[in-house]
């Protein structure tokens, strides 16, 4: 169990372009989550899968964001026509509470600057 | 809509003294979780506070909840320089689509 990864750990961008972040979980979470944080703020939620499945998207989720898991493994954040207000850190969380056990381990985060 | 306010959002510790730290939630939940975060690091796991009246102790952090006033409280004995960071609380939703809800968080800083 290496935990839950993150890459890239940071990604600057001119605004205009597409950026695509991944995060693979703890192989036996079947729930994966995506935050955004931004500076002095706690983690906003994004959305959220159960295995392939997006059950559901914030209202921050503009039409801009795309989020995969097309296997119920790996999943994907894109952003599109990047704004400089996309600028944050975007955190990856996973959990399974199938198991009963009951906690989110979040991922070292993709730190994004757009300039 | 579910909310968790923290109080206060900075704290000025002094190294050896006790302190409390508060997180409030709006609506019916029985899991809270505290998270430490260093600058620039993501989120490391402190507490999982599961039912009503537990407390939970690491070191020299105590964490409690009390359900019944959508309280938990971290408490902080004999403050050391490295517990200076940002302290995050996060409730769960309950129910099948549960995910957490963040506070803005409590930055602490330990002077000698």
């Amino acid at each position: 169990d290496t935990g839950v990864s993150q890459n890239p750990r940071h990604k600057i961008t001119k605004r205009g372009q597409n950026v695509t972040f991944r995060c693979d979980p703890i192989s036996e979470h079947n729930r994966l989550y995506w935050y955004r944080q931004t500076l002095g703020q706690g983690p906003e939620f994004l959305t959220y899968f159960q295995n392939e499945a997006q059950l559901e998207k914030s209202r921050l989720l503009s039409d801009r964001f795309s989020a995969e898991r097309p296997k119920g493994s790996f999943s994907t954040l894109e952003i599109q026509r990047t704004e400089q207000g996309d600028s944050a850190m975007y955190l990856c969380a996973s959990s399974s509470p199938r198991t009963g056990v009951y906690g989110y381990t979040f991922g070292s985060g993709t730190r994004l600057t757009v300039v | 809509e579910l909310k968790v306010e923290q109080n206060p959002l900075f704290l000025s510790m002094q190294e050896g003294k006790n302190y409390t730290i508060y997180c409030n939630y709006s609506t019916t939940s029985d899991r809270l979780y505290w998270y430490r975060q260093d600058p620039g690091k993501s989120l490391e796991s402190l507490f999982v506070l599961l039912s009503n009246g537990a407390v939970k102790q690491e070191g020299r952090l105590m964490a409690s909840l009390d359900t019944k006033a959508r309280l938990s409280t971290l408490h902080i004995t004999a403050a050391v320089h490295d517990l200076s960071a940002t302290y995050f609380c996060a409730v769960d939703n309950t129910g099948a689509n549960s995910k957490l809800t963040f506070g803005k968080g409590i930055t602490l800083s330990v002077r000698p």
